[in-house]
């Protein structure tokens, strides 16, 4: 039982440039999420999927766009990287919105 | 936005000696939890608190809803090496899914 699955771990980015993370649980939940991790900061949430189907506006939405694929599979695109969006990426994913939240082991992104 | 404040930021202490870290904030919250983070993982859930005054325990680990529903804390007893980490408080509204995280405190543990 893998629980939360990220890709890539690591990534290098140019100004500009544009990718997408990937996130895969096998927990069967509902809902799943993306974070962003800065130093001395939380978790801040970006987007969030509380159902397969929907979407839904985090703290920090700007920049990004995501896709609920699936039940599964939960993915966060950046268009066009910033150095502000240098940091580390979490995926989560929970049943419902009032039950506990299993988190990746995280993408850590560095844009130049 | 809502925020947490926590506290202390960082914290040295020695082997089998007791730690205590709060977080407070300026909304009410329906529910407070506790995660640690370990170097290059994510963060694993450590306690789940649901009710004003809640006193739940988790092995050496103890957290504590306040009865404001305003603040929390965590208090780990007899710390060893393994305790070393980041611990993040986190808070929950009514509306569920925008879990407001702590900036955590890190903890380091002298054997």
């Amino acid at each position: 039982n893998a629980g939360v699955t990220q890709t890539p771990k690591f990534q290098v980015l140019k100004t500009g440039q544009s990718m997408t993370l990937q996130c895969a649980q096998d927990m069967n939940h509902n809902s799943m999420y993306w974070y962003r991790q800065d130093p001395g900061m939380g978790l801040r949430l970006i987007y969030y999927s509380a159902s397969e189907g929907t979407t839904d506006k985090g703290e920090v939405p700007n920049g990004y766009n995501v896709s609920r694929l699936n039940k599964r599979e939960f993915s966060l695109r950046l268009e066009s990287a910033a150095p502000s969006q240098t940091s580390v990426y979490f995926c989560a994913s929970s049943e419902g919105s009032q039950t506990e939240a299993f988190f990746g082991q995280g993408t850590r992104l560095t844009v130049v | 936005g809502q925020q947490l404040n926590q506290s202390p930021q960082s914290m040295f202490i020695q082997e089998g000696e007791d730690v205590s870290m709060n977080c407070t904030s300026s909304s009410i919250f329906n529910t407070w939890l506790w995660y640690k983070q370990d170097p290059g993982e994510g963060p694993v859930l450590l306690i789940a608190l649901y009710k004003a005054g809640e006193l739940t325990s988790n092995g050496r680990l103890t957290a504590q809803f306040g009865i404001t529903r305003k603040d929390s804390f965590l208090n780990i007893s007899a710390s060893i090496p393994s305790d070393v980490g980041i611990y993040f408080c986190a808070g929950r509204g009514t509306g569920g899914f925008k879990t407001i995280f702590g900036a955590g405190t890190r903890l380091f543990v002298k054997a």
